[in-house]
């Protein structure tokens, strides 16, 4: 069964880089047809995607993150990974990875929570 | 681009039923099939639990529905349960390779 799972660190300080990875188990990241994608939910508030990969390298962003996010793959290891620049406290969020099929996601990693502060 | 509008609250007693709207625009709920819906209980990850408007992915019960008339999409579940209570997000394909999602409707079982 696939499964996918976050890690990093849990505090950034503002101005700085947030970087994830999301290794994915129980399959292969290199599946035609298959993205994979990052969510972020801050505290007590909704879902908004972040951007998704292909594993040749084809992205997806969402406009409004754009200019901040990469996100890359590194097939070798299975996993793929979420950088997002010059962060603010408005950044802080517990952070999925999931599959990403024909604009659904499924399934989801258990998540985690990155605080933005000093 | 704007959150899909989704109802704050919606409830219901056990073995009723109930629906959950949301709503878009031409350029996402109306312009494209591929309406997901979510089901998130504290602390935990989303579960999919509806595809292209009116898939049920395998292991998700019957009596979770979807359907979409014009720009807004629903989410029915029929004989509440207990453990349906639980946060439900709409999301749908946005064009131009984008994707957004609704702000989320808490779903209490009385």
């Amino acid at each position: 069964q696939l499964q996918v799972q976050e890690s990093g660190p849990g505090l950034v300080k503002p101005s700085e880089t947030l970087s994830l990875t999301c290794t994915v188990s129980g399959g292969s990241i290199s599946t035609s047809n298959y993205y994979w994608g990052w969510i972020r939910q801050p505290p007590g508030k909704g879902l908004e995607w972040i951007a998704s990969i292909y594993y040749t390298g084809s992205t997806y962003y969402n406009p409004s993150l754009k200019s901040r996010v990469t996100i890359s793959v590194d097939t070798s290891k299975n996993q793929f990974s979420l950088n997002l620049r010059s962060v603010t406290a408005a950044d802080t969020a517990a952070y999925y990875c999931a599959r990403h099929i024909t604009w659904r996601f499924d399934p989801w990693g258990r998540g985690t929570l990155v605080t933005v502060s000093s | 681009q704007s959150a899909l509008t989704q109802p704050p609250s919606a409830s219901g007693s056990p073995g009723q039923s109930v629906t959950i709207s949301c709503t878009g625009t031409s350029s996402d709920v109306g312009g494209y099939n591929y309406v997901s819906w979510y089901q998130q209980h504290p602390g935990k990850a989303p579960k999919l639990m509806i595809y292209e408007v009116t898939k049920r992915p395998s292991g998700v019960p019957d009596r979770f529905s979807g359907s979409k008339s014009g720009h807004t999409a629903s989410l029915t579940v029929s004989g509440l349960q207990a453990e349906d209570e639980a946060d439900y997000y709409c999301g749908s394909y946005a064009g131009s390779s984008n994707f957004v999602f609704g702000g989320g409707t808490k779903l209490t079982v009385l």
